[in-house]
């Protein structure tokens, strides 16, 4: 599964967008961009997936570049409860491996 | 649904006692995933299960951890005899059919002394 390489951390205003980054410059044609979340004292929260499109829910928008080398998650209005640590997860197949990273710590502040 | 169900939400023991950590997945899903989590290694996969069987255990320490899944609806995780570098986090997952898309539980915090 390719690696990825994202920021250690990042701070965002309250009611602002948050862009956080994920660098993944080899990954596979096969391979799916995850992310997940892990605020403090919880379990991580799945928010998002994709492949090649876009892809937004009710919780962020994932933006893949188009040739794929890198990606962006946007919460397009943070609160302080968006306060966490963020996992970029590259991944191929159905082995249900998630395998985690040091992921970036976003700080939401008011 | 209640979500993944994890007991005890925290568990303190002494070195050398066994510890046993209990999941209770999400109805309908019958993939189960074990993690751990610690500053120092971060999080990690244990073990998960497919339909209660064990697909890949190669993330399991060592001997002395074990899981099973008896059933759809529970699984444990022991540690016998238990040691102090086990103190961690542990978190129980589930989805459907091994997706990537887990549901996690609010995890048991172990320490052992």
């Amino acid at each position: 599964d390719a690696k990825t390489t994202q920021p250690p951390s990042m701070d965002c205003a309250e009611g602002r967008a948050a862009n956080l980054p994920c660098n993944h410059s080899t990954i596979s044609g096969n391979e799916y961009v995850y992310w997940y979340r892990q605020i403090h004292s919880q379990g991580p929260q799945y928010i998002i997936h994709g492949l090649k499109n876009n892809e937004t829910n009710e919780m962020a928008s994932l933006i893949i570049t188009e040739d794929r080398k890198s990606s962006t998650l946007i919460l397009p209005h943070a609160t302080l409860r968006d306060t966490a640590v963020y996992y970029c997860i590259v991944i191929a197949g159905n082995t249900g491996k998630l395998i985690f990273g040091q992921g970036t710590t976003l700080q939401v502040k008011p | 649904d209640a979500g993944v169900i994890q007991s005890p939400r925290h568990e303190v023991t002494e070195m050398g006692q066994e510890v046993t950590l209990r999941c209770k997945p999400i109805s309908g899903h019958n993939s189960l995933f074990w993690y751990r989590q610690t500053m120092m290694r971060g999080l990690e996969l244990l073990i998960y299960f497919n339909n209660n069987v064990p697909i890949d255990d190669s993330g399991m320490p060592e001997d002395r951890f074990s899981a099973k899944m008896p059933n759809a609806s529970f699984s444990t995780l022991k540690i016998q005899p238990s040691e102090p570098r086990d103190s961690a986090v542990y978190f129980c997952a589930s989805s459907f059919r091994g997706d990537y898309e887990q549901y996690f539980g609010p995890g048991t915090r172990l320490t052992v002394t």
